[in-house]
């Protein structure tokens, strides 16, 4: 198995711009997790999903962001417009239930 | 709602001196308690989890916690540290009845000194 797979691993934009994330998770995981990274607040859940069904999103920032699971092997977070607050490491991660989860690589959002 | 409290944001270690990560949490259910271990620049790795039955729980790369209910503590020990024990640790605690989502601690950065 491949494992969590986020794309793309680093992108830079202008602010204003809009910004699309995108995870393939693991085959047969139900749950569906977007994190957000930072050094000012460590770890937050943004949202997450369950049997691509957005179960709870109060995570979300602001209006601004927005996440879909069109199917179970793809999620998408994005940003519009993005702002330089929104400078990030994002993390996706999907977990079976009674199992653990396990967490893509990341994609490093910079917003200038 | 739950929370962790990782006490110390960094810790520096000699190498092969003992590592101890402390974590506390506070969680209105049963708690599933977790470690994960980044390395720079990558993704949090699971080093080890309780969930049910015996209290002390053995990891990857050597270490291990201890979950002891009535001080609501998970701290992470490893006996003789490695240069390569050189990360960031988050201590995580899991919400069953809420699809099981992570609310991590703050984090724990370690340094390893020769």
């Amino acid at each position: 198995d491949a494992g969590v797979i986020q794309s793309p691993r680093h992108e830079v934009t202008e602010m204003g711009q809009e910004v699309t994330l995108r995870c393939k998770p693991i085959s047969g995981h139900d749950y569906l997790f977007w994190y957000r990274q930072t050094m000012m607040r460590g770890l937050e859940l943004l949202i997450y999903f369950n049997n691509n069904v957005p179960i709870d999103d109060s995570g979300m920032p602001e209006d601004r962001f927005s996440a879909k699971m069109p199917n179970a092997s793809f999620s998408t977070l994005k940003i519009q417009p993005s702002e330089p607050r929104d400078s990030a490491v994002y993390f996706c991660a999907s977990i079976q239930e009674g199992s653990g989860y396990t967490f893509g690589s990341g994609t490093r959002l910079t917003v200038v | 709602a739950q929370s962790v409290t990782q006490l110390g944001s960094h810790v520096s270690v000699s190498e092969g001196a003992l590592v101890l990560l402390r974590c506390n949490y506070s969680s209105s259910v049963p708690p599933y308690l977790f470690w994960y271990v980044q390395y720079p620049n990558q993704g949090l790795q699971l080093l080890l989890k309780y969930t049910t039955g015996a209290t002390l729980v053995k990891g990857i790369n050597g270490f291990e916690a201890e979950f002891k209910k009535s001080e609501t503590s998970f701290h992470l020990t490893k006996p003789s540290a490695h240069m390569s024990d050189a990360a960031e640790y988050f201590c995580a605690v899991s919400d069953s009845t809420a699809g099981n989502k992570l609310t991590f601690g703050g984090g724990t950065r370690v340094l390893v000194k020769p």
